[in-house]
């Protein structure tokens, strides 16, 4: 268990520039959630993953925001044409369908100059 | 709709002494409980959930919460911190829908000193 993964861990950008962001879960778990984290709050979900379908995407925050999970391992988290307001750290985390804890990987930070 | 309010922002403590930081939760429904704790540039570690059943739930490093349905809250407590306890603790609930979406209080900042 080498546990959920992300990268890059931080990312500079500067406005109007498209980034994507990678998450590696934990091998056996069917389940991959994204959340968002500004300062000085709680983590924000975002949209989720059981194996490769994207079960709920309206909590995404606009249609500049887009996540894949293609074959239901690795998931991508694109932003498009970035804005300052964007700047946050982006959390995954996944969990085994029918059990209740979710572990999170440490982040991707994004600064949107 | 789920709510998760933390009262406290920041709560600055002196090492050895105990401290609680508090949760309160919204919910119509029956929900699963959890403390993540962060510490800077980390992600979220899990501290403690619970479930079902027992309502003390205890964690590996002393901290401890319990679930009090009639005030809809899950405190958590340690008798005694460390200064290796400092980081920012996340209460949050666990959604009654197929998503199972954690909703995650603002945050406690801990700080404890020497």
């Amino acid at each position: 268990d080498t546990g959920v993964s992300q990268n890059p861990r931080h990312k500079i950008t500067k406005r109007g520039q498209n980034v994507t962001f990678r998450c590696d879960p934990i091998s056996e778990h069917n389940r991959l959630y994204w959340y968002r984290q500004t300062l000085g709050q709680g983590p924000e979900f975002l949209t989720y993953f059981q194996n490769e379908a994207q079960l709920e995407k309206s909590r995404l925050l606009s249609d500049r925001f887009s996540a894949e999970r293609p074959k239901g391992s690795f998931s991508t988290l694109e932003i498009q044409r970035t804005e300052q307001g964007d700047s946050a750290m982006y959390l995954c985390a996944s969990k085994i369908e029918g059990s209740e804890t979710q572990y999170f990987g440490p982040g991707t930070r994004l600064l949107v100059l | 709709a789920q709510s998760v309010t933390q009262l406290d922002s920041q709560v600055p403590v002196f090492e050895e002494a105990p401290v609680e930081l508090r949760c309160n939760y919204s919910s119509s429904v029956s929900v699963y409980l959890f403390w993540y704790v962060q510490y800077p540039n980390q992600g979220l570690q899990l501290l403690l959930k619970y479930l079902s059943g027992s309502t003390l739930v205890e964690s590996i490093n002393g901290f401890e919460a319990e679930f009090n349905k009639s005030q809809t809250s899950f405190h958590l407590r340690k008798p005694s911190v460390h200064i290796s306890d400092t980081a920012e603790y996340f209460c949050a609930v666990s959604s009654s829908g197929s998503a199972r979406q954690l909703t995650f209080g603002s945050g406690t900042q801990l700080t404890v000193l020497p």
